[in-house]
């Protein structure tokens, strides 16, 4: 069966400081992967989404970056967060059909 | 393209008490629908789906049936529990790109004993 892994479960980072957030599946082959942000009480921002490895579409403009070095992994970066960067981000895949699933998430905190 | 809207929350139920949450879609064609459940601090859950209408998808008590005549998906079960309390988002896929999901905004849910 297929798992998703993030990493790390909680962050908290002062403003300006580098991010790198880990995304992995386990038991599949190249399913398309995503990146969503949940701010405090808010609905789900898809950020970046990837249907395979080096291939990302950016969906809303921003100082966020997303990589996709291996066909199960997929990383969230900045180079200098921001306050607004604070939110639950959560990473989900696909495969075949049009259902996602979504791994645990990462807690930001940036201060 | 295609949208989903969802009715605001929070809803507030006591325990036994029966639940809708009210969906409804625009959409081209008839795609499949979704609910997912997102307990408190953790990721979203796939809940139940409905992939044509009429169907009925059901899962943990909770049903939803694809209503093209009413464009609706509604969330429903007969007795909440406390351990229900979560938030529910309706989804269908996108219109232009079905790689992606549509998401509502979310219906919070609180269940007091």
């Amino acid at each position: 069966s297929q798992t998703i892994h993030q990493w790390p479960a909680t962050l908290v980072q002062p403003v300006g400081s580098p991010l790198s957030l880990e995304c992995t599946v386990e038991g599949t082959s190249n399913p398309n992967l995503y990146w969503y942000r949940q701010a405090a009480g808010r609905g789900l921002q898809l950020l970046f989404y990837s249907v395979g490895i080096g291939q990302i579409s950016s969906e809303v403009p921003q100082n966020l970056s997303a990589s996709r070095p291996q066909d199960r992994q997929f990383i969230l970066s900045s180079k200098k967060l921001l306050l607004s960067d604070s939110g639950f981000y959560l990473c989900a895949w696909r495969l075949g059909g049009p259902e996602q699933f979504f791994g645990p998430g990462t807690r930001l905190t940036v201060l | 393209g295609n949208s989903v809207t969802q009715m605001e929350g929070p809803v507030t139920l006591s325990e036994e008490a029966f639940l809708t949450i009210n969906c409804t879609y625009t959409a081209t064609g008839y795609p499949s629908l979704f609910w997912y459940v997102q307990y408190p601090g953790e990721g979203l859950q796939l809940l139940l789906k409905a992939t044509k209408a009429d169907d009925k998808g059901s899962n943990k008590g909770f049903e939803a049936t694809y209503r093209k005549e009413t464009t609706s998906f509604h969330l429903e079960k007969g007795s909440v529990q406390v351990s229900d309390s979560a938030v529910y988002f309706c989804a269908l896929p996108g219109k232009r790109n079905t790689d992606k999901l549509i998401f509502g905004t979310g219906t919070r849910l609180q269940v007091f004993p």
